[in-house]
């Protein structure tokens, strides 16, 4: 089975760039989350999805910060205008249920100069 | 007050030491409790969950006290493959919130 995929890896913008990062979850696994992680800190709640539904973005910079997923499935996290202080990593994670176990994917470092 | 709070480090233990880890968690309400095990660059994986009954697997030790609200991770035996971060993790219903992470080196 695979696990949670997301793209890209990596990214070096300059401040004030939009960047996107998208996110396909394990097949079948109906809650979707976006977490930030900076270095040498726990991962940080941005977003959490149940099917296409954002149920809790209290912690979502919406300002800059957007997501969305379409059709339940895949998802796209977009800041816009990126800003010196996002450089972090993005870590996308599914589980079948909302209190199950979590899998994430492998991340995307982004870095804003 | 961060919900979940655990002491950084960094553990730098030998081979075949015991380590245990603490972490705290501040709200009464939580409903389930694991850890997480990070690599260097690499996104978390699950250890194990973490039950009232204590459990064990293997080499590690998982222990919960509600009344104190910790959580407790013991690893005896320590390999090299054991060097990581571990993240306690607690899910209060709707949510995940998770610990700094307490980095362990482990030194032949």
């Amino acid at each position: 089975e695979a696990g949670v995929v997301q793209s890209p890896r990596y990214k070096i913008i300059e401040k004030k760039q939009p960047v996107a990062f998208w996110c396909n979850p394990i097949s079948g696994h109906n809650t979707l989350y976006w977490y930030l992680q900076n270095l040498g800190q726990g991962p940080e709640l941005l977003i959490r999805y149940e099917n296409e539904e954002a149920v809790d973005d209290s912690q979502l910079p919406k300002d800059r910060f957007s997501a969305e997923r379409l059709k339940g499935v895949d998802s796209t996290l977009k800041i816009q205008p990126a800003e010196l202080g996002d450089s972090a990593v993005y870590l996308c994670a599914s589980s079948r249920l909302a209190e199950g176990e979590l899998f994430f994917g492998e991340g995307s470092r982004l870095t804003v100069l | 007050r961060k919900e979940v709070e655990q002491d950084p480090g960094p553990f730098n233990v030998p081979e075949g030491a015991t380590v245990a880890f603490n972490c705290t968690y501040s709200n009464s309400a939580s409903q389930s409790f694991f850890w997480y095990r990070q690599d260097c660059r690499k996104e978390p994986k699950l250890l194990m969950s973490v039950y009232s009954s204590g459990n064990e697997d293997g080499r590690f030790t998982a222990q919960l006290n509600r009344a104190s609200q910790y959580i407790s991770l013991l690893i005896r035996d320590s390999k090299l493959s054991d060097s990581a971060t571990y993240l306690c993790v607690v899910n209060t219903g709707n949510q995940f919130y998770f610990g700094t992470g307490t980095s362990l080196t482990v030194i032949p």
